[in-house]
């Protein structure tokens, strides 16, 4: 069965730190993996997208990664900011499109 | 305005009582969605249609329908709604491609009691 792993569950840091956030896969095989970030009470929104021939992209403070042999991903956020309190949400696709979403990691900057 | 719309934002209904959820876009996009998410759990897919006469379960599609009407709009049903469907719902348009982007709306808040 595909699945998606996130860690941790939930995060908090203060406000001008940085932090890691975590994603496991199991979906294979493997077309496209993209991470979103979803405010409280909105839709998600997309910050990166990577294709199995990409291991790095950034958009602006955040930094995704991605080692397609081992199956992982990573969200860097740089010098986090109050805005930065959301739900980010890893979402991996194969072959067929229909997507597999990670329960998210709950990020909280505290002043 | 917004690019993809929900009506409603919120909604309390009763076990039994059919109910329907509008997803509205001006993107011009022919792929879209309809989404559950639950408290501590990812979303989930409920169905899916790439054009106007596409039509595709996901993975949860027991006791919802859908119609897509036209290019920019896809319906969801509950037939007969329970509470077990009190979820936040959401629908998103993608352009398709191999790493295309989904664009989700605002949600649809359901409580079913």
């Amino acid at each position: 069965k595909n699945q998606v792993e996130q860690s941790p569950q939930s995060l908090i840091i203060l406000e001008g730190k940085n932090c890691t956030l975590q994603c496991n896969y199991t979906v294979s095989p493997f077309s496209n993996l993209r991470w979103y970030k979803q405010d409280t009470g909105r839709g998600p929104v997309s910050l990166t997208i990577m294709t199995f021939s990409e291991n790095t992209k950034s958009n602006g403070r955040y930094t995704a990664t991605l080692d397609a042999d081992t199956k992982q991903s990573s969200l860097h956020i740089t010098a986090s900011q109050l805005s930065d309190s959301a739900s980010y949400i890893c979402v991996v696709s194969g072959w067929g499109y229909i997507p597999t979403f990670g329960r998210g990691t709950s990020l909280i900057v505290h002043p | 305005d917004a690019d993809v719309t929900q009506t409603p934002r919120n909604r309390i209904t009763k076990t039994g009582k059919r109910i329907m959820l509008e997803c509205s876009q001006t993107k011009g996009h022919d792929r879209m969605y309809w989404y559950r998410q639950d408290p501590g759990l990812g979303l989930r897919l409920i169905y899916y249609s790439f054009d106007v006469k596409d039509i595709n379960k996901g993975e949860i599609s027991d006791g919802y329908s859908v119609s897509r009407q036209a290019q920019a709009k896809f319906s969801l049903s509950l037939e007969s709604a329970i509470p077990n469907q009190t979820a936040l719902y959401f629908c998103a348009t993608s352009d398709g491609g191999g790493a295309e982007t989904q664009y989700f709306g605002p949600g649809t808040r359901l409580l079913v009691l």
